[in-house]
């Protein structure tokens, strides 16, 4: 089955600094890779999305990147604010499933 | 509406309770999954259903017993529970089983405590 890993397990940024999350998948059949963010106790919020089909996506201040011959993607947040910070999941799917990495915990300093 | 709706939003269970989860969709969406999630893990994916009949699952403890009575709705039953299943249990549906990309939708969850 897909196996997606997720990198790094924490990360601290200054606000207004940029944050970068990367992930790795294993199935080449993968064709959408969605980007959840969790605040405590809440569900996981889909924030960005990018297919197979496309190699860049950007939604003001969060983009995400695609190589698909390297099976890896990376989410991009530019001018970090406090509200960012969260836990982050990225997906990849093929079928039925969304397979998960095992997710960031971003925190932002003021 | 866009919504899955899931209730209870907390539950507390003893062991020896009997209990059940629901969640209701309205988008006419024909796939409906159960997930299961600890504290800063991701979500685990317990059973899928589709068109109302389960085609997967995840290798879950028979404590756990999933039910679909329509398309709108979708029933976690839960007995004889253990204090390691407390966690957050998630609904999620979409359109099909196939291009996840289109819809997918999580609900807000169930937060259960088992004591």
């Amino acid at each position: 089955g897909e196996n997606v890993e997720q990198h790094p397990s924490t990360l601290s940024v200054q606000e207004g600094d940029s944050a970068v999350i990367k992930c790795t998948y294993s199935d080449s059949a993968s064709n959408y890779f969605p980007w959840y963010k969790q605040e405590l106790g809440k569900r996981p919020q889909l924030i960005i999305d990018i297919r197979s089909n496309v190699g860049e996506k950007k939604d003001q201040r969060i983009a995400v990147t695609l190589n698909k011959t390297a099976k890896h993607f990376s989410l991009h947040i530019t001018e970090t604010q406090p509200e960012d910070s969260a836990v982050y999941f990225c997906a990849a799917s093929t079928d039925y499933k969304l397979s998960f990495g095992a997710g960031t915990t971003v925190t932002v300093r003021a | 509406d866009t919504e899955v709706t899931q209730t209870p939003k907390h539950l507390v269970m003893g062991m020896t309770n009997k209990k059940s989860l629901k969640c209701e969709q309205h988008m006419g969406h024909r796939a409906m999954y159960w997930y299961k999630q600890k504290a800063k893990k991701p979500p685990e994916l317990m059973f899928v259903y589709s068109y109302e009949k389960l085609s997967i699952n995840e290798s879950v403890p028979s404590r756990f017993s999933p039910e679909c009575p329509n398309s709108s709705l979708l029933n976690l039953h839960l007995h004889a529970l253990q204090p390691e299943d407390s966690a957050l249990y998630l609904c999620a549906s979409s359109p099909g089983t196939a291009n996840l990309g289109y819809g997918y939708t999580f609900g807000s969850g169930t937060r259960l405590t088992v004591v």
